[in-house]
């Protein structure tokens, strides 16, 4: 079972579109991560939530927390094809390393 | 300091050979993380050091699979015996006290 389900898997968009990507667990996490993967590239950190209910804004992403701080959801703005590639979401693990969902892999088509 | 580093990026081996992939993390970085990815799946936690002891090991991790960080600075992971099953992406990753984890680029092995 993973700790962590991102969903969708796949999203394929147009460009200008806006998206929300979610990420879902049935256990409560003091913090989560949101990465951003370009292919043959190691992962990017975008943001860390901490509180329950928090909001974070970079610039056309928004991040949410969720209130029970089980889950959370990355919502982008007017989509640019820039921002392609693999969403990950983690959160720190039993063994102290980080923990990744499958991730979402976002496509933005001109 | 301009982030993590991982040496060679890309690595083409015959099966049966060994390998080995250096890590060298952010300076003032105690904790050093390794990872695998295979394609399409979210990286994997291989194992962690806290300086220079090795404190967690993944299940994933088989006896083929060592990893040293003898001076609590850079990092080596080395396969033995490679499978073609090994061919995977390997990250490299470190952070301040368990704090935000940054990684470098990988390591991509392809065993033949």
């Amino acid at each position: 079972t993973q700790l962590l389900e991102q969903s969708p898997q796949f999203l394929s968009i147009q460009e200008g579109e806006n998206l929300t990507v979610y990420c879902n667990s049935s256990s409560v996490f003091s913090s989560l991560q949101w990465y951003r993967q370009e292919p043959g590239e190691g992962p990017v950190l975008l943001v860390t939530v901490v509180t329950g209910g928090e909001v974070k804004k970079l610039k056309r992403l928004t991040f949410q927390f969720g209130d029970a701080r089980k889950d959370s959801s990355l919502h982008i703005t007017a989509a640019q094809t820039g921002d392609t590639g693999l969403y990950l979401c983690a959160v720190t693990g039993g063994a102290d390393g980080l923990t990744f969902g499958k991730g979402t892999h976002l496509i933005i088509q001109p | 300091d301009t982030g993590v580093s991982q040496d060679p990026r890309h690595k083409i081996t015959k099966r049966g050979q060994n390998v080995t992939f250096r890590c060298d993390p952010i300076s003032e970085h105690n904790r050093l993380y390794w990872y695998r990815q295979t394609l399409g799946q979210g990286p994997e936690f291989l194992t962690y050091f806290q300086n220079e002891a090795q404190l967690e090991k993944s299940r994933l991790l088989s006896d083929r699979f060592s990893a040293e960080r003898p001076k609590g600075s850079f990092s080596t992971l080395e396969i033995q015996r490679t499978e073609q099953g090994d061919s995977a992406m390997y990250l490299c990753a470190s952070s301040l006290n368990g704090w935000t984890a940054f990684f470098g680029q990988g390591t991509r092995l392809t065993v033949v």
